[in-house]
């Protein structure tokens, strides 16, 4: 299917397991994003990446780590979930060189750590 | 830091009433601001804007922007309970955050029959 998918669209994970989210596009964008969703604070960037094997961090990066190793897939990965991590997890991506610079959302993963 | 702010943070409204939701932002770099839509699932794309004074609309949805007062409003005419949902807005900067979209934490409109 063409567009932005995540998986897994929701998961059940305990505190101190490692934990991968996984974003795959099919629009070959260049720029992809990982942002978290908390009540009350909107959309927060975790890691974005402007084009394969470049990673920076965003607002959040702290127990996350990203890779970027193929244009189409941006893993995220909690190395130790923290009940902190409990959220909703959405994927992006843009091609910021088109007029309108608009980001394309995946579903979202919803993330519970006990 | 760049940083954007949106207010109110919730709105309940009857069908038919006329809301403005507001957006003030700080952003280094400023290029474009943007409005999405999030029911309850990913947030989907409504407007940008990058001109002062020039209205983008979108049947009953339009939005504005000011530079120089830093801030954007979204109206919504003839509210509908469809219309109920999360709406963000969010700074796009220029410079080393090229590409990199600023969110506010979203006004939640609620409209009842």
């Amino acid at each position: 299917d063409a567009g932005i998918t995540q998986s897994p669209r929701y998961k059940i994970t305990e505190t101190g397991r490692q934990v991968t989210l996984m974003c795959h596009q099919t629009w070959s964008h260049s720029y992809m994003f990982w942002y978290r969703q908390d009540l009350g604070h909107g959309l927060r960037l975790i890691y974005y990446s402007a084009a394969a094997d470049i990673t920076d961090k965003g607002e959040v990066p702290d127990g996350y780590v990203v890779s970027r190793s193929k244009t189409e897939n941006f893993p995220l990965t909690l190395e130790s979930a923290t009940r902190s991590q409990t959220s909703v997890y959405f994927c992006a991506s843009s091609e910021p060189g088109v007029a309108y610079n608009e980001q394309f959302f995946g579903p979202g993963t919803r993330l519970t750590v006990l | 830091e760049d940083k954007v702010v949106q207010s109110p943070l919730s709105l309940v409204v009857h069908e038919g009433d006329t809301v403005t939701l507001n957006c003030s932002y700080e952003v280094t770099n400023f290029r474009s601001l943007l409005w999405y839509k999030q029911e309850k699932k990913a947030p989907t794309f409504l407007f940008m804007l990058t001109s002062s004074g020039i209205e983008k609309k979108s049947g009953r949805l339009s939005s504005i922007l000011d530079k120089k007062e830093l801030f954007s409003i979204l109206n919504i005419t003839a509210t509908q309970t469809g219309d109920s949902a999360i709406y963000l807005c969010a700074g796009n900067a220029g410079g080393t955050s090229y590409g990199k979209l600023t969110f506010g934490q979203g006004t939640i409109l609620t409209v009842h029959p």
